[in-house]
């Protein structure tokens, strides 16, 4: 079975924190992508990397960036954390030729 | 950012009754996924769809590629508690490595 495993399934953190979100994957997949979803805006792309290093913004880039050192994994990051940020994170990948994409089980953020 | 449009926005229904609920695009796709989502959870790959007309079936859910290739359709026969959740679909966009979600269908189940 596909695997993507995000580190945290609930996290708390303060205005101004910077924070580390992790996802492995273990099925080799080249791509991986980063979504946040809110209620009434549905799942927004915020960064996807087809390989390692390589990345490119998606629709909502502001206020984040991504680390992709190696295949398997691939790290959101809030610079400077901010309430606007609360929302559920969620990591997926997928082969090249954007095939089925596998989701982990979600991060849900809360910035007091 | 692009959507796809899918109805019936929520759906109540009593256990046992069957469901059906679609998804449409103003633009053609290559490949129609659909997935679950619990509360709390990260979405679920229910069923993947490759070619126009495809009909494809996954237990209790059936899903079909539309012949336009602009909409799919997704029935599940005799629900039960279970199957509440959220369901979406989702497409590749051509030539791109991104997806276009659906504005998703939440289900009820009454027991």
């Amino acid at each position: 079975d596909v695997k993507v495993t995000q580190s945290s399934r609930y996290l708390v953190k303060r205005t101004g924190e910077k924070v580390f979100l992790e996802c492995v994957q273990d099925m080799d997949h080249e791509n991986m992508f980063w979504y946040r979803q809110d209620p009434g805006l549905g799942l927004r792309l915020i960064y996807f990397s087809y390989d390692v290093k390589m990345k490119e913004k998606g629709d909502i880039p502001e206020g984040y960036s991504v680390s992709r050192e190696k295949k398997e994994r691939f790290s959101l990051i809030l610079e400077s954390a901010s309430t606007n940020q609360t929302s559920m994170y969620l990591c997926a990948s997928s082969w090249t030729g954007a095939t089925e994409a596998f989701f982990g089980q979600g991060t849900r953020l809360t910035v007091v | 950012g692009q959507q796809l449009n899918q109805s019936p926005q929520s759906m109540f229904i009593q256990e046992g009754e069957d469901v059906s609920m679609n998804c449409t695009s103003s633009s053609i796709f290559n490949t129609w996924l659909w997935y679950k989502q619990e509360p709390g959870e990260g979405p679920v790959l229910l069923i993947a769809l490759y070619k126009a007309g495809e009909l494809t079936s996954n237990g209790r859910l059936t899903a079909q590629f539309g012949i336009t290739r602009k909409d799919s359709f997704l029935n599940i026969s005799a629900s039960i508690p279970s199957d509440v959740g959220i369901y979406f679909c989702a497409g590749p966009t051509s030539g791109t490595y991104k997806y276009i979600f659906g504005t998703g269908t939440r289900l009820k189940v009454l027991a």
